[in-house]
């Protein structure tokens, strides 16, 4: 099966720094979406990308796709507590949405 | 807004037992989904289904069963629980066609002792 590295597994940032988070296929992606998920709960969408080379920004986190669709990362600016929590990638290997997931990135935003 | 809901958020059964977790969307959505998370494996994907009554296996199917009965509900069977099903279990629902997020509920936390 199609795997997803993440990378780093947990992350600890001072508020106010950016982040960066990586997630890179062995395979070309269909599509790639990210996640958010709160300790405990259910996962919030965040993103999701399709196209080689496509950027998308939302508030202060931006992903981005690499031209091949085998590497994509998420960036965070200016980080706030609000942002802590873990962040996964999933890929679609199809237009039939079955999804596989990466490992998960855990981020602490320390005040 | 989407809603997916799952029937309890921490459950505790002991080995042996059948378990049933019930997960209920309400956007009509044909695509339903049941993984399960355990710490620095990811989610993983254990059934998935895209029509009532259609039901297909994910990576990790052995030792759960599902059922679809109405389009809004899927549900996760557990015949016999074992401790290494002791899991954080997530439902998810999209729309069928291309490529479209998918909706997460909140999880259920099982225990099994």
């Amino acid at each position: 099966s199609q795997e997803l590295e993440q990378s780093p597994q947990s992350l600890i940032v001072q508020e106010g720094k950016n982040l960066t988070i990586n997630c890179t296929s062995s395979k070309t992606l269909y599509g790639l979406y990210w996640y958010k998920q709160k300790y405990g709960e259910g996962l919030i969408f965040l993103m999701m990308l399709q196209k080689g080379g496509e950027e998308k920004s939302h508030e202060k986190i931006t992903a981005k796709l690499d031209e091949k669709k085998q590497q994509s990362s998420l960036h965070i600016t200016a980080s706030q507590p609000s942002h802590a929590g873990i962040y996964l990638c999933g890929a679609a290997k199809a237009a039939g949405n079955k999804l596989t997931f990466g490992g998960g990135t855990r981020v602490l935003v320390k005040p | 807004d989407v809603k997916v809901t799952q029937s309890s958020r921490y459950l505790v059964k002991r080995t042996g037992e059948k378990v049933f977790l019930e997960c209920v969307q309400d956007m009509d959505h044909e695509n339903m989904f049941w993984y399960r998370q355990d710490p620095g494996l990811g989610l993983r994907l254990i059934y998935f289904s895209y029509d009532v009554k259609m039901k297909e296996k994910g990576d990790i199917p052995e030792g759960y069963s599902v059922s679809r009965e109405k389009k809004e509900r899927f549900s996760l069977i557990l015949e016999s629980a074992s401790t290494n099903q002791t899991s954080m279990y997530l439902c998810a629902s999209s729309i069928l066609a291309g490529v479209y997020e998918q909706y997460f509920g909140p999880g259920t936390r099982l225990t099994v002792t």
